[in-house]
């Protein structure tokens, strides 16, 4: 049973677009939900985090939209860089601890 | 900001042999340490919760006398992969959060590479 459902797989983005990648869940008992992003031979970094009782964050060029009602959240990263070219995971979590992760999103940002 | 060290990155063994891998805290102590395997372009994939002091919780499907875990203080997990098969080769990945602070994000570390031969 996958629990945070992620889309698209793959994403390719020319430099300056905006990278929009969305997540789903079905647990209602999920009150944390973060973005990690990994580079290849790494373990995945913190991006930014959100809690359901806002429904937008914004970190520099990285924001994460969530509709709690529709139980889904989006990360979008404007002005998108080669640099930010890497695998991108959503996650949730609730009260157990245990971080549920998508299946992850590689975005591609063309120079 | 909170940093997670995993030793070592990389290691490469002959089946039938058994890998321990580190997992530290280096600034902060934590009671519950995740250990995560993670295939070739796939997600990552909990493990265990190793939890300090007492025995580590097992996902579903995970073998603990094959993986074994062991919690001894609160920097500090390691995982022992025993009686290495080629297809444990994976990406081993462990995770912490400080100790005591509410909703604090897990911290990653940078990951095990094990190739076994």
């Amino acid at each position: 049973q996958q629990q945070v459902k992620q889309s698209p797989q793959s994403l390719i983005v020319q430099k300056g677009g905006i990278s929009i990648i969305n997540c789903a869940y079905e647990n209602t008992a999920f009150d944390y939900f973060p973005w990690y992003q990994q580079f290849p031979g790494k373990g995945p970094a913190l991006l930014i985090a959100i809690r359901p009782d806002v429904s937008e964050k914004k970190e520099g060029r990285f924001t994460i939209s969530f509709n709690k009602s529709a139980k889904q959240f989006s990360l979008h990263i404007m002005d998108s860089q080669p640099g930010d070219s890497a695998t991108y995971f959503c996650a949730a979590k609730g009260g157990s601890e245990k971080l549920v992760f998508g299946k992850g999103t590689k975005l591609t940002v063309n120079p | 900001g909170a940093v997670v060290s995993q030793h070592p990155s990389w290691v490469i063994c002959k089946s039938g042999t058994s890998v321990k891998i580190e997992c530290r805290s280096l600034d902060f102590q934590a009671t519950t340490m995740f250990w995560y395997r993670q295939f070739p372009k796939q997600s990552l994939m909990l493990m265990a919760t190793s939890n300090e002091g007492s025995k580590a919780t097992y996902e579903q499907g995970v073998e603990k006398d094959k993986f074994l875990i062991n919690h001894a203080s609160l920097t500090l997990s390691t995982l022992t992969v025993t009686s290495a098969h080629p297809e444990d080769s994976s990406f081993y990945i462990c995770s912490a959060s400080p100790l005591g602070r509410i909703n604090s994000p897990l911290h990653f570390g940078n990951g095990t590479r094990l190739t076994v031969t």
